[in-house]
C-alpha cells in the first residue's frame, strides 16, 4: 500500500542533543512538508520542499534543519538550538506544488519528548 | 486577525443530533478549502474538499460562502465515532502552502 511512514513513533532527546526524525513516502509525490503541533494548537509549518535538493523555511524553521536528497525522503533534524522541542511532529506530502487544489496526506507522526 | 479562525469548542452533542461548524478566513483571494479530521494523538486525515457549489458526502455537507469568507461543515445524524477535532484548511491566494485552523472539537455522547 502507498503511504507515508514516519519513525520513530516516540523519540526522547537529551539536553544539547541533535535528533533526526525520518519521513518516507512511496506516493511519488513531489512536495513534502514538516509541521509541528503543540497541544490544543494548530499545525505550524517548519520546512517544505517542492523538489529534490531544494527546500524552503516555513514559519518556525529556527532550530531545525532538513535535507531532500531523494524524492521519497525528507528527514528533519531537531538541533540543540531548538529550546522547546517537545511536540508532535507531522510529515506530509502532496502531488505537486503548483496546483491550487492539492490536498496533503500525513504520516502517523513522531512525538518528541525532552528528558 | 488570524488567517484561519475556528471556534475551538468543544461542541458536545447527543447521538443523532445535527451539528455545524464554521471557519472564517482572511485572504479573500483564497482558492482552495478543505476539512480534515484529527483523532486524539493521530495524524489529520482529509475529510472532504470544499467546492464553490458546495458538496455532500453521506452525512457530511461542506459549503463555501465567498462573500462572507467562511466555510462550513454540517454533520447530520451524529455518531459516537464522529467525535474528533475538525481542522479547517485554506490555501491562500498566491500560495500553495495550506494554512490550518486550530480545529473544532466535537464530542458525541450517547
Amino acid at each position: 500500500d502507498g503511504g507515508i511512514t514516519q519513525s520513530p513513533k516516540y523519540l526522547f532527546r537529551k539536553e544539547g542533543q541533535n535528533v533526526t526524525l525520518s519521513c518516507e513516502q512511496n506516493l511519488n509525490h513531489d512536495a513534502m512538508y514538516w509541521y509541528r503541533q503543540d497541544p490544543g494548537q494548530g499545525l505550524r509549518l517548519i520546512y517544505y520542499s517542492q523538489i529534490v535538493n531544494d527546500f524552503q523555511k516555513g514559519d518556525i524553521a529556527e532550530g531545525y534543519s532538513v535535507s531532500r536528497e531523494k524524492k521519497e525522503s525528507f528527514p528533519l533534524t531537531v538541533t540543540s538550538a531548538q529550546k522547546n522541542p517537545t511536540a508532535f511532529y507531522l510529515c506530509a506530502s502532496s502531488t505537486s506544488s503548483g496546483g491550487s487544489r492539492e490536498t496533503q496526506y500525513f504520516g502517523p507522526g513522531t512525538r518528541l519528548l525532552v528528558l | 486577525r488570524k488567517e484561519v479562525e475556528q471556534d475551538p469548542g468543544p461542541f458536545n452533542v447527543p447521538e443523532g443530533a445535527t451539528v455545524a461548524f464554521n471557519c472564517t478566513y482572511s485572504n479573500s483571494a483564497s482558492q482552495s478549502f478543505f476539512w480534515y479530521r484529527q483523532d486524539c494523538r493521530k495524524e489529520p486525515k482529509l475529510l472532504m474538499s470544499v467546492y464553490s457549489s458546495g458538496n455532500e458526502d453521506g452525512r457530511f455537507t461542506a459549503q463555501l460562502n465567498r462573500a462572507s469568507q467562511y466555510i462550513s461543515l454540517l454533520i447530520r445524524d451524529s455518531k459516537l465515532s464522529d467525535s474528533a477535532t475538525y481542522l479547517c484548511v485554506v490555501i491562500p491566494g498566491g500560495s500553495y502552502i495550506p494554512t490550518f485552523g486550530r480545529g473544532t472539537s466535537l464530542i458525541v455522547h450517547p
